[in-house]
């Protein structure tokens, strides 16, 4: 099975562009959920979607905000991008509803972003 | 406000000695931890997981203690292979009525040496 795929694999934008990352999850799988990973806070909950729903919401501004498709791949959209938005942005998909308690949730290999 | 917390940045030890990592945590109302394996480039892997009515999990060469009244877990590799070298995300998951909140450290860079 192909693994999680994440487009694009890079990114710059300038402060106040807005951005859209894509993930596609493994063949079957209907969780995806969203993580930003910096060096001053290590890695986040953004959120978790399933069949198109977002089930789950960690401690991030509005700016931030996601969707998911019939066919399970999401998106994850910044506007007016900041300075501090500069991370690398994984996307994990899991095949049931669980998300992480199943414990068989698989990362892609991530989107860098940089806003200069 | 970091409530998962990795205070070691980084470690070095020698092939085949025991590497031990470290996470402490302040929310009581954690109830599942995983750790997180992670190679440059590419996006974490999961390790193991144990809930919070265990006091130990084991899995080949990695076994997780779990001190709930701590408020600390660790990650035990043993023996340690050059191949471990990677980063160590802990993570705790709460659940409640609005969902779950996971929460991850700042991971541990574990280096190896031959």
């Amino acid at each position: 099975k192909a693994g999680v795929t994440q487009t694009p694999r890079y990114l710059i934008k300038t402060r106040g562009q807005q951005v859209t990352l894509s993930c596609s999850p493994i063949s079957g799988h209907r969780s995806v959920s969203w993580y930003q990973q910096t060096p001053g806070q290590g890695l986040q909950f953004l959120f978790e979607y399933f069949s198109e729903t977002q089930r789950n919401k960690g401690n991030f501004p509005g700016r931030f905000s996601g969707r998911q498709f019939s066919n399970s791949r999401s998106e994850m959209n910044v506007s007016t991008l900041e300075l501090g938005d500069s991370a690398l942005y994984l996307c994990a998909s899991s095949p049931q509803a669980a998300g992480p308690f199943d414990d068989t949730q698989y990362f892609g290999p991530g989107t860098r972003l940089t806003v200069l | 406000d970091q409530q998962v917390k990795q205070n070691s940045p980084s470690l070095s030890v020698q092939e085949g000695r025991i590497s031990i990592l470290n996470c402490d945590y302040t929310n009581s109302m954690f109830d599942y931890f995983l750790w997180y394996k992670k190679y440059p480039a590419e996006g974490p892997t999961f390790l193991i997981s144990i809930s919070s009515i265990k006091d130990k999990n084991e899995d080949g060469r990695f076994t997780v203690f779990l001190n709930k009244s701590a408020k600390h877990l660790s990650l035990h590799i043993v023996p340690s292979q050059p191949g471990d070298s990677a980063v160590y995300f802990c993570a705790a998951i709460s659940n409640s009525n609005s969902g779950y909140a996971l929460n991850f450290g700042k991971g541990t860079s574990l280096l190896v040496t031959p």
